[in-house]
């Protein structure tokens, strides 16, 4: 079975402020996927980056930072100089890669950052 | 291009009452998701469609609800007998067909708020 693990329920800042969302994972499956959606509150779910199990290589976009480690099971995001904007629900999430089960998402939790200004 | 798109936005009814969600994919994705989101349940896999192959209903909670998808593209997922329990955001999701044991990133529509009172 699959599971995320996001442990922080809810995340205040101050504008600014530099802030990382954590993301556990648990698969058995060699190959997946990981994802991170942003849930604004219009509640569309807005993707933002996906990674592979064969990538560990750290990507930024600007403002955005992922930092994927295999060896903790962990895919990390972290937020450079906060804005009110970035106020929203964050989810991490896994699919793995079995024609049987499509690439169906298993979702954690959910992330409710707060930037206040 | 056009995104996912999902109507009704809200829906309120009675308990008892027959509703019927309609999700329109984007143009080209064969691969269609549904999600419900509640505020127990977080987010929770429902059913998946990929092109003419027999859909994937492994995470229907009842024989209450049920989905089909017409002509390859729309989707209506049906609840019978609504019970309050039912009340969620229901989201659709939409991708390029997965192939190669490749996972292709799903794009969310808005969603549907249904409320049964």
């Amino acid at each position: 079975a699959q599971k995320v693990t996001q442990a922080q329920t809810e995340i205040s800042v101050v504008e600014k402020e530099d802030v990382t969302l954590d993301c556990v994972y648990e698969t058995r499956d060699t190959t997946y996927y990981l994802f991170w959606y942003k849930q604004p509150p219009s509640g569309e779910l807005v993707f933002l980056i996906r990674r592979n199990s064969f990538d560990e290589q750290n990507e930024i976009s600007g403002r955005y930072s992922w930092n994927f480690q295999k060896s903790t099971s962990s895919f990390n995001f972290t937020i450079t100089a906060s804005q009110v904007v970035d106020s929203a629900v964050y989810f991490c999430a896994l699919s793995s890669s079995k024609e049987t089960s499509g690439s169906r998402l298993t979702f954690g939790e959910g992330t409710q950052l707060t930037v206040n200004p | 291009g056009a995104g996912v798109s999902q109507s009704p936005s809200n829906k309120v009814t009675e308990k008892g009452k027959d509703v019927e969600l309609r999700c329109d994919p984007i143009s080209g994705h064969t691969a269609l998701y549904w999600y419900r989101q509640s505020l127990g349940q977080g987010l929770e896999f429902l059913i998946y469609f990929q092109g003419n192959s027999a859909p994937d209903k492994s995470g229907l909670p009842s024989d209450r609800f049920s989905a089909e998808r017409t002509g390859g593209s729309v989707s209506t997922l049906t609840i019978q007998r609504t019970q309050q329990e039912d009340s969620a955001v229901y989201l659709c999701a939409s991708s390029l067909v997965w192939g190669g044991g490749a996972v292709k990133t799903q794009y969310f529509g808005p969603g549907t708020r249904l409320l049964v009172l």
